[in-house]
């Protein structure tokens, strides 16, 4: 069974960079028929997406959040990684990494737990 | 990239049918998805390409899409089906999107 075990600190105080990594067990991330993904919820509010990245090179980015995203890889550990810089209280959120399937699917099809991530000075 | 738009919440009694609008101008070209939602609990997928259902969903879950509404119904919804619900499309770069949310009540 496949799962999604997220990594990272979970306090961060404004302007700190954050960093995420998602090692996925069971499923090797170079596998050309999923992306990997980013996704948040800042408490009480709905989803938003962050970005998403392939073995196939492909990288996708929300606007609004492009500037301050870096999204990598790293085959050997079978992980995927976000950093987030510049970090405020509005990003005070629930981050997931998931599972997307490649297009044309592209929904998400596998969730990790919620990993809080709270930015207080 | 465009928006997607739901109404913010609905109600329905046990039994009855649910029926959840998701719209966009960019939907008749693109697909939706549908997700559900519980309390502590990471979103799972319902619906997906529109009108497709995972296995493991029950079949009271159906979508559709026509023109710049998509629709996700439960049918003969029941107390556990109580959740928020989120729509989800992708624009033509890649650009993910996700509506606001439907926060569905059994009454």
């Amino acid at each position: 069974q496949l799962h999604l075990h997220e990594s990272g600190p979970r306090l961060l105080k404004p302007s700190e960079t954050l960093s995420l990594a998602c090692s996925v067990s069971t499923d090797s991330i170079s596998s050309w028929s999923y992306y990997w993904a980013w996704i948040r919820q800042s408490p009480g509010k709905g989803l938003e997406w962050i970005g998403s990245i392939s073995i196939s090179g492909g990288t996708y980015s929300n606007p609004s959040l492009k500037s301050r995203i870096t999204m990598s890889m790293d085959t050997p550990k079978n992980q995927f990684s976000l950093e987030l810089k510049s970090m405020t209280a509005a990003d005070t959120a629930v981050y997931y990494c998931a599972r997307q399937r490649a297009p044309p699917d592209w929904y998400f099809d596998l969730w990790g737990r919620d990993t809080l991530v709270t930015v207080s000075s | 990239s465009y928006e997607l738009t739901q109404p913010p919440s609905m109600s329905v009694s046990p039994g009855q049918t649910a029926r959840i609008t998701c719209s966009g101008d960019a939907l008749p070209r693109q697909y939706i998805y549908w997700y559900q939602q519980k309390p502590g609990q990471a979103p799972l997928v319902v619906i997906y390409k529109d009108n497709h259902r995972p296995s493991e969903i029950p079949e009271r879950f159906s979508g559709s899409s026509s023109e710049t509404i998509g629709t996700l119904t439960i049918s003969g919804v029941q107390a556990e089906d109580e959740a928020d619900y989120y729509c989800h499309s992708v624009d033509s770069s890649g650009v993910v999107i996700f509506g606001g949310g439907t926060k569905l009540t059994v009454l």
